[in-house]
């Protein structure tokens, strides 16, 4: 258990929708990452917030959309969904930057979201 | 930019043998080399990290790799294959030269069959 969590994790909607993943970081890490898994195009970058500021971005497209609240919790706004967008997205955390233990992620389960 | 190539999507190997999983990456700054592993339908789990110490690096499970600047790879090797190795195996980098900036870029994974 990597102390991060997410839920829902399975997801099942029509294309059009629009559908809100939700995380949780671990306990003190301020660092949330948002990635996406599909078959074609592999594990990709998303989003990155810290302490409720966005601070990269990646390859997201911009019907989706992300937000880091003040308890750290974050959510991922995916809309107007289409089949492509069927994949499994992952959420991560990181501490704050220290020596030693910089770019170490945590990931949580996932969410498996269908596109129907 | 930075990249990640995983040569070998599949590799078979029989229980006891040895493991070699290929990684090469490119990268403009020093880059922090890690390796995930991912069980099915589970999220990803951190294997082992290169953060510019030890060149050496060990990780969990009886796994380790060798950061090669020469050569630009961080192979992850096991001197023998357990079956509970059976996973899908990625190789990410991480660009640290922007502050707070931490994210990874992965390979396309490379899926580790154990034959019995």
């Amino acid at each position: 258990d990597s102390g991060v969590t997410q839920t829902p994790k399975h997801l099942i909607t029509a294309t059009g929708q629009r559908v809100t993943l939700r995380c949780s970081p671990r306990s003190g890490d301020l660092s949330v990452y948002w990635y996406q898994q599909s078959l074609d195009q592999g594990l990709q970058f998303l989003i990155q917030y810290y302490n409720g500021e966005e601070r990269a971005k990646g390859n997201i497209l911009e019907r989706f959309s992300a937000q880091q609240f003040p308890d750290l919790h974050s959510e991922l706004n995916l809309s107007s969904l289409e089949l492509g967008d069927s994949a499994l997205y992952f959420c991560a955390s990181s501490v704050h930057l220290t020596s030693g233990m910089r770019g170490e992620q945590f990931f949580g389960p996932g969410t498996r979201l269908t596109v129907l | 930019a930075q990249s990640v190539t995983q040569l070998g999507s599949h590799v078979s190997v029989s229980e006891g043998a040895l493991v070699l999983l290929r990684c090469n990456y490119s990268s403009s700054v020093p880059p922090y080399l890690f390796w995930y592993v991912q069980y099915p339908n589970q999220g990803l789990q951190l294997l082992l990290k290169y953060t510019s110490a030890a060149t050496l690096v060990k990780g969990i499970n009886g796994f380790e790799a060798e950061f090669k600047k020469s050569e630009t790879s961080f192979h992850l090797t096991k001197p023998s294959a357990h079956m509970s190795d059976a996973a899908e195996y990625f190789c990410a980098v991480s660009e640290t030269s922007n502050f707070g900036n931490e994210k990874l870029t992965f390979g396309t994974g490379t899926r580790l069959t154990i034959i019995p």
